[in-house]
């Protein structure tokens, strides 16, 4: 199987706190990982690329202070939102894929923020 | 952007009837792939198909796609109540290896 897990699965913060949501391969190494963004009833935005050693490569419009990713290993990548806000409360999702031959990308249960 | 455009933006069906609904995307693709998401939950993996291909099955499920249109159908045959979900497809551009781009999706309700 591909299974791609996250913690948390849900997460109730204070604004001005920052969140780390974890992404992780549970048998088979990622070589890359991916994480989206979805509001409610809405579409999975991409926000940035993330490959195991390497900077992330963040989508047009997404603030690389505001979401850091580290892949620092090759079946862990985190994603932190620091100083959250009530406007960054969104279902966060990540995906994995094993190789870059790889076209199938797997994707964990999500992840729901809410910053009050 | 949005790539990928799904219609109908809703469906309501009963169980037994087939489901249809469809993608219309912009750029060049090396595949489009089609996803399913229970409310709240991840997404599922369903089926992927590459550029140079027409068609494909996998269970209940069959895709088309055509490039000269820019458009790919999901049609789920005999549909069951465990079908209900959201379905989204994704686009692999030639000029962004990798990077999915989602459509707006197709909320599908399949009552007993």
């Amino acid at each position: 199987g591909a299974v791609v897990s996250q913690h948390p699965s849900r997460v109730i913060c204070k604004s001005g706190t920052s969140v780390k949501i974890e992404c992780r391969s549970l048998d088979f190494q990622a070589t890359t990982m991916f994480w989206y963004r979805q509001f409610p009833k809405k579409s999975l935005m991409l926000m940035a690329t993330s490959n195991e050693g390497s900077k992330a490569t963040y989508e047009q419009g997404v603030e690389k202070d505001k979401f850091l990713i580290n892949h620092a290993s090759l079946t862990l990548s985190t994603l932190t939102v620091t100083s959250a806000h009530p406007e960054d409360s969104s279902f966060y999702i990540c995906s994995a894929t094993r190789s870059r031959a790889q076209e199938t990308q797997y994707f964990g249960p999500g992840t729901r923020l809410l910053v009050l | 952007s949005q790539q990928g455009e799904e219609d109908p933006q809703a469906l309501s069906i009963q169980e037994g009837e087939n489901a249809t609904m469809n993608c219309s995307y912009k750029t060049s693709i090396n595949n489009l792939q089609w996803y399913r998401q229970n409310s709240g939950r991840g997404l599922v993996h369903l089926i992927l198909i590459r550029s140079n291909e027409r068609e494909k099955h996998s269970g209940r499920l069959r895709v088309t796609l055509d490039t000269s249109k820019k458009s790919s159908s999901l049609l789920i045959t005999a549909s069951r109540a465990a079908d209900t979900a959201s379905y989204f497809c994704a686009t692999d551009s030639t000029d962004s290896w990798g990077k999915l781009q989602f459509g707006a999706g197709t909320q599908v309700v399949v009552t007993p």
